[in-house]
């Protein structure tokens, strides 16, 4: 079956860090895989998204690259501020029981210090 | 940014009792709407699909019986817990998607289920 591994955490940075958060997945075909982020007391919201290899997703000063021959797509993110402290989550979406259902790693809680 | 909202934010239950949670799509029509499930420190795993006006996807090892959703209008879906157990007890999270969108779905908050 389809399924996603980041990396555990928290993750704790000092502000204006290189961050590097890892995601692999396991799937069959070719899947989107996008990043989520979760801020305290929200809902997620759609962070990035590549659709085929390769294709490199950016927002905010974040990246992630669709990587098909290590199947990983890693976040990334040259300077971090204190404001990108959240949970984030990576994900893939399969044509499944439901067509745009998607597939979720744990999430990874990033903290960022001043 | 489109916002979906979730009634209630928490909400603790008695064993064998039912509880209603909603799901609203508060600036668009949401012609498609999911529900998850996420356990502490687990992943967020899809429950099952709704799309306006016919009967809920549920995903292999979903009970259909158990987990009713309904998806009467283009704003509003909800979920109903039957009968419910403590090991039921989880975050329960909607996400909505408008026909227009290939990819982005909108996420509700969230809702706490606590049974005892």
């Amino acid at each position: 079956g389809n399924s996603v591994t980041q990396m555990e955490g928290p993750v704790t940075l000092s502000e204006e860090a290189f961050l590097t958060i890892n995601c692999t997945y396991t799937a069959t075909g070719y899947p989107s895989l996008f990043w989520y982020v979760q801020y305290p007391g929200e809902g997620l919201q759609l962070l990035l998204k590549a659709t085929k290899a390769d294709d490199k997703g950016s927002n905010k000063g974040f990246e992630a690259t669709y990587r098909k021959e290590t199947t990983s797509f890693h976040l990334e993110k040259g300077s971090v501020q204190v404001s990108d402290s959240a949970v984030y989550f990576c994900a893939l979406r399969y044509s499944g029981g439901g067509a745009d259902g998607l597939t979720f790693g744990k999430g990874t809680h990033l903290i960022i210090q001043p | 940014g489109a916002v979906v909202s979730q009634h209630p934010s928490w909400v603790i239950c008695k064993s064998g009792t039912s509880v209603k949670i909603e799901c609203r799509s508060l600036d668009f029509q949401a012609t498609t709407m999911f529900w998850y499930r996420q356990f502490p420190k687990q992943s967020l795993m899809l429950m099952a699909t709704s799309n306006e006006g016919s009967k809920a996807t549920y995903e292999q090892g979903v009970e259909k019986d158990k987990f009713l959703i309904n998806h009467a209008s283009l704003t509003l879906s909800t979920l109903t817990v039957t009968s419910a157990h403590p090991e039921d007890s989880s975050f329960y999270i909607c996400s909505a998607k408008e026909a227009r969108e290939a990819y982005e779905q909108y996420f509700g908050p969230g809702t706490r289920l606590t049974v005892t």
